[in-house]
């Protein structure tokens, strides 16, 4: 059965700091791995999709790199700003089902 | 932009009752699914669904229930609503079978009393 861990479970730091939030899964064999953002009390939106045959994505500060065989990802957050602060939660796709860590809740202080 | 809409934000029921939680998306997805969120637990998949009419169950099916009877709409049902059944229950979407994104709904919390 797939388990996936994040660590830390939260973290803070102060405004413009680059930071690196880790997710560890059990079982290497994905298709993809997705990480979210979720603000408090709201749903979650997707930040990055990564497939199974790459190893990393990027999309503005925000970089995300995928190590299957080790089971690990990490979702590299560059010049934090005090609007990144949420819960940030990884889950790794089987076919159709995800399944996903507990979040890192990320305050960034001004 | 994909729209996932949850109708209740913030629902309070007695035990015992019956409780539809309804999830409506606009962009013609074939997959829908239904998710709790609990401290401690993070996400866990109830039931999804990959077409109308059909449903499989996720890893914690037991006192829910669901219906698709439109492609755009999945309900999730508590037949008889308990007090361990209170959490924050979230909607999701994607396009078609395989390894796709999910869009999610804002969540509904429900406080069982």
């Amino acid at each position: 059965k797939q388990e996936v861990t994040q660590i830390p479970a939260a973290l803070s730091v102060p405004e413009g700091e680059n930071l690196v939030l880790n997710c560890s899964f059990t079982d290497s064999a994905i298709y993809n791995l997705q990480w979210f953002r979720q603000d408090p009390g709201k749903g979650l939106t997707s930040l990055l999709l990564i497939q199974s045959s790459q190893r990393e994505q990027t999309s503005g500060r925000l970089n995300a790199s995928l190590d299957k065989s080790s089971g690990r990802s990490t979702l590299y957050i560059a010049a934090s700003q005090p609007g990144d602060s949420a819960t940030y939660l990884c889950a790794v796709v089987g076919f159709q089902k995800l399944v996903f860590g507990t979040g890192t809740r990320l305050l960034v202080s001004p | 932009d994909v729209k996932v809409t949850q109708s209740s934000r913030y629902l309070v029921k007695r035990t015992g009752e019956k409780v539809f939680l309804e999830c409506v998306q606009d962009m013609d997805h074939e997959n829908m699914f239904w998710y709790r969120q609990d401290p401690g637990l993070g996400l866990r998949l109830i039931y999804f669904s990959y077409d109308v009419k059909m449903k499989e169950k996720g890893d914690i099916p037991e006192g829910y229930s669901v219906s698709r009877e439109k492609k755009e709409r999945f309900s999730l049902i508590l037949e008889s609503a308990s007090t361990n059944q209170t959490s924050m229950y979230l909607c999701a979407s994607s396009p078609t079978r395989g390894q796709n994104i999910q869009y999610f709904g804002a969540g509904t919390r429900l406080s069982v009393l």
